[in-house]
């Protein structure tokens, strides 16, 4: 098993510009969900998935998008990047609502100039 | 409202002694999940351990123990036998089904330990 797959692992983009970071995992996991961490916060949500084709907002949604249209993949769109959304960007997983624990990917580090 | 608080932005302890990473939490529901990861400075997350509302016993994986008092709403993470592996950033999460996200975990803004040789 790969586990939760991240890329890219670094990113920089122009102001307006679009991208899609992307995330996928082998484990047959139910739920995703997309995070970002900036310095002296903890992780906030941005956007999660209970499921192919179900998808909501977290804390932080605004200027993303998210699609779940297989089980392994769950991308996240910046539609036209701020430098406000500089951050690292953590996409997790986890088989039920009863498993203790999620398991998060490598991150992916994104500076918007 | 927070819901995850860490009071300690940063901690230092000698190598091989104990140290207790302080977690408080804020929930209504009954049913509630707690959860310690660590983040070393290479940026991944690692869960550590877990303890359900319900759970009776604290939860133990190896050095790690979780010291829950339910009535006092804290969850510290406890290490015994510190590494210099173990200097990394601690975080605590909560999951509660009231929750508008439901299983999704909100995190603590973190705790800096620093292990000494």
């Amino acid at each position: 098993n790969a586990g939760v797959t991240q890329t890219p692992k670094f990113q920089v983009l122009k102001t307006g510009q679009s991208m899609t970071l992307q995330c996928a995992q082998d484990m047959n996991h139910e739920y995703m969900s997309w995070y970002r961490q900036d310095p002296g916060m903890g992780l906030r949500l941005i956007h999660y998935s209970v499921g192919a084709g179900i998808t909501d907002q977290g804390e932080v949604p605004n200027g993303y998008n998210v699609s779940r249209s297989t089980t392994e993949d769950f991308p996240l769109r910046l539609l036209s990047a701020a430098p406000s959304q500089t951050s690292v960007y953590f996409c997790a997983s986890s088989y039920s609502a009863y498993q203790e624990t999620q398991y998060f990917g490598p991150g992916t580090r994104l500076l918007v100039l | 409202a927070q819901k995850i608080t860490q009071t300690q932005p940063g901690m230092f302890v000698q190598e091989k002694e104990a140290v207790t990473l302080d977690c408080t939490y804020d929930t209504s529901d009954q049913s509630y999940g707690l959860f310690w990861y660590k983040q070393p400075s290479s940026g991944e997350m690692i869960f550590l351990i877990y303890q359900g509302s319900y759970d009776e016993q604290n939860a133990t994986e190896g050095r790690y123990s979780l010291n829950f008092q339910k009535a006092r709403k804290s969850a510290n993470l406890v290490i015994s036998a510190s590494q210099l592996g173990d200097s990394a950033m601690y975080f605590c999460a909560m999951r509660e089904p009231s929750s508008g996200s439901a299983r999704q975990l909100t995190f603590g803004s973190g705790t800096q330990l620093t292990v000494l040789p």
